[in-house]
């Protein structure tokens, strides 16, 4: 069963240091979520793609944090320079399309510690 | 705004026996979706059952079921005959008009043997 794909699984980096984030969503799906989960809460969406373009990125820490899908197919997620108040579990998501009728499916996360 | 909230940060349950999970939100609108999703540790998050807003028909997954109060704006998950892989967090969303999953804080289920 296809899935969405991501890396690195766990980041330790020291705060004011570069860090950056990959998704491989699942093959043919155009809609991509970058979510954030911070301990004890549920996902927070961060930013939605379809194909390349930004749809919503409402909740993006603009001057820290980066987003991109070039080529409409995988992702990169950035932050630069990272805070101690980052440290979270990067979740990616992808769908078939946007809207209610259209599940999402969820990768395992990225854990970012900053230190 | 739309908010969803979870009373329950954990439950726990003895296998085979039936557990009920709760959830109530906000909304201002009229067509929505509601999900329950569940988050095994160190594993992905999978979506378990959604019920559309306008369906009064509660939905049903196998062992997993919902009680949809539209009135009331509560939406509970029960699980019957839990299983030891059941055990994870549980987590109730939102879908409205934004298109945006709008997630509750979790509840942490534990079924013991």
């Amino acid at each position: 069963e296809a899935e969405v794909a991501q890396s690195p699984r766990y980041k330790i980096t020291e705060k004011s240091q570069a860090v950056a984030f990959w998704c491989d969503p699942i093959s043919g799906h155009a809609t991509l979520y970058w979510y954030r989960q911070i301990l004890g809460q549920g996902p927070e969406l961060l930013v939605q793609f379809q194909d390349e373009s930004v749809v919503d990125d409402s909740q993006l820490p603009k001057d820290r944090f980066s987003a991109e899908r070039l080529k409409g197919v995988d992702s990169t997620l950035k932050i630069q320079p990272a805070e101690l108040g980052d440290s979270a579990m990067y979740l990616c998501a992808s769908s078939l399309g946007t809207g209610r009728v259209y599940e999402q499916y969820f990768g395992p996360g990225t854990r970012l510690t900053v230190t | 705004a739309q908010t969803v909230t979870q009373s329950q940060p954990e439950m726990s349950v003895q296998e085979a026996e039936t557990v009920t999970l709760s959830c109530t939100y906000d909304t201002s609108e009229n067509n929505y979706y509601l999900f329950w999703y569940k988050q095994p540790p160190s594993r992905q998050m999978i979506l378990v059952i959604r019920q559309e807003a306008y369906k009064q028909q509660n939905a049903t997954e196998n062992r997993f079921s919902v009680n949809f109060q539209k009135a009331a704006k509560s939406f509970s998950l029960k699980i019957s005959d839990s299983q030891l892989g059941d055990t994870a967090m549980y987590f109730c969303a939102l879908q409205g008009g934004s298109e945006k999953l709008v997630f509750g804080k979790g509840t942490k289920l534990t079924v013991n043997p």
